[in-house]
């Protein structure tokens, strides 16, 4: 079993709708979770982070965290086009700065 | 300019050579990491740097070494290149200060071994 998974995609919404990613994480020592955007060919950029229990809402973007089932997902409003790119799910295990990835969701958002 | 940048962006080698991909970066951050990346597989670490003086190997470090000569620069090497090391490799720094630990990604190398 990976530490981080997520099912890899594509997952295809239509313009204006909430597109839905979703991530599991095995190890319940786990900290701190992040979403990063990553355009093809391109580094992956840090769209949030969530370490409480819960929502954190960002513009467009809401992280949702729940430790007593292990998974984090993240929900985008009104997706748009340019929302198009692989979303990668990562996972702090300690108070250091390690992080284990999954493997990215391709998410595609059409016109 | 770039808080991180890697050099070379784009490499194409042969099987047996020696390569070495350079990171520099400067934020000002005393950690630093080299990960690869092949489709499907999201990141994986292949070493990490928490200062000038310490270097770890990360999960899949076979095959890699790597120098920190200073606190802005890591450079990963392939001792003897082989065609699995064919990946997107990419260099990121952290500060321990920041809260949620966030890495900063160099703009990658994509590296062929032919």
């Amino acid at each position: 079993q990976k530490e981080v998974e997520q099912n890899s995609g594509p997952l295809s919404v239509p313009e204006g709708a909430i597109a839905s990613l979703n991530c599991t994480y095995s190890d319940r020592g786990s900290q701190s979770f992040f979403w990063y955007r990553q355009y093809s060919g391109k580094s992956p950029e840090l769209i949030m982070f969530i370490y409480s229990n819960g929502d954190k809402e960002d513009g467009r973007f809401t992280a949702q965290l729940n430790k007593a089932s292990q998974y984090v997902s993240l929900l985008i409003r009104d997706s748009q086009p340019s929302d198009s790119a692989t979303y990668l799910c990562a996972v702090n295990r300690d108070a250091g700065n390690m992080l284990t990835f999954g493997g990215g969701t391709r998410l595609m958002v059409k016109p | 300019d770039a808080d991180v940048t890697q050099t070379p962006r784009n490499r194409i080698t042969k099987t047996g050579k020696r390569i070495m991909l350079e990171c520099s970066q400067t934020k000002g951050h005393d950690r630093m990491y080299w990960y690869r990346q092949d489709p499907g597989l999201g990141l994986r670490l292949i070493y990490y740097s928490f200062d000038v003086k310490d270097i770890n190997k990360g999960e899949i470090s076979d095959g890699y070494s790597v120098s920190r000569q200073a606190q802005a620069k890591f450079s990963l090497s392939l001792e003897s290149a082989i065609p699995n090391q064919t990946a997107l490799y990419f260099c990121a720094t952290s500060d321990p200060g920041l809260a949620g630990a966030e890495q900063f990604f160099g703009p990658g190398t994509r590296l062929t071994v032919l």
